[in-house]
């Protein structure tokens, strides 16, 4: 199994471009999430979902949009970039019963809008 | 006020040390808890979860004291492999809530 997979690694961005996060997970997850870490906050949820067709908002939901048509995908689009959104995304993914908590995590796309 | 806080660090040890990290939530409703582990630049990885009876993985011993709302880590005989931040985690039905983390340097 390849796990979670991110692409790009790594994007530049200008200010008021648009781009898609691409999220994969081959472990059968229903549950998959998108954060954020900034230097000193830790790690922020972005958006979640619950399975193919549900999502939700986490923590630090504007600026983003997400979907879910399959299991595996879970892309999220950054609408306008900012500077603020400068950061380091994390897609992760989990096993269908929630409260077990460990979440597999992709290796992270670094992300600077300029 | 953050949901999960944890200790500011950086705890700078010598190897054979042990190190103490406490974290402190403020729902009282939550239940379950994780330290994650996170290399420079890396993903996250669990560590350990966290038992209302305590639990313990090799060097490493997790608590909840939940009247006091607050979780703790112990690493015993610090290797410097240790060297890591660590990050005290609210699971909430799924939705993960992480603490700013804590970073620990092991030194010969």
């Amino acid at each position: 199994n390849a796990g979670v997979t991110q692409t790009p690694k790594f994007q530049v961005l200008k200010t008021g471009q648009s781009m898609t996060l691409q999220c994969a997970q081959d472990m059968n997850h229903e549950y998959m999430s998108w954060y954020r870490q900034d230097p000193g906050m830790g790690l922020r949820l972005i958006h979640y979902s619950v399975g193919a067709g549900i999502t939700d908002q986490g923590e630090v939901p504007n600026g983003y949009n997400v979907s879910r048509s399959t299991t595996e995908d879970f892309p999220l689009r950054l609408l306008s970039a900012a500077p603020s959104q400068t950061s380091v995304y994390f897609c992760a993914s989990s096993t269908p019963y929630r409260d077990q908590g460990e979440q597999y995590f992709g290796p992270g796309t670094r992300l600077t809008v300029t | 006020r953050k949901e999960v806080e944890q200790d500011p660090g950086p705890f700078n040890v010598p190897e054979g040390a042990t190190v103490a990290f406490n974290c402190t939530y403020s729902n009282s409703a939550s239940q379950s808890f994780f330290w994650y582990r996170q290399d420079c630049r890396k993903e996250p990885k669990l560590l350990m979860s966290v038992y209302s009876s305590g639990n313990e993985d090799g060097r490493f011993t997790a608590q909840l004291n939940r009247a006091s709302q607050y979780i703790s880590l112990l690493i015993r005989d610090s290797k410097l492999s240790d060297s890591a931040t660590y990050l005290c985690v609210d699971n909430q039905g799924g939705k993960l809530i992480f603490g700013q983390g804590t970073e620990l340097s092991v030194k010969p």
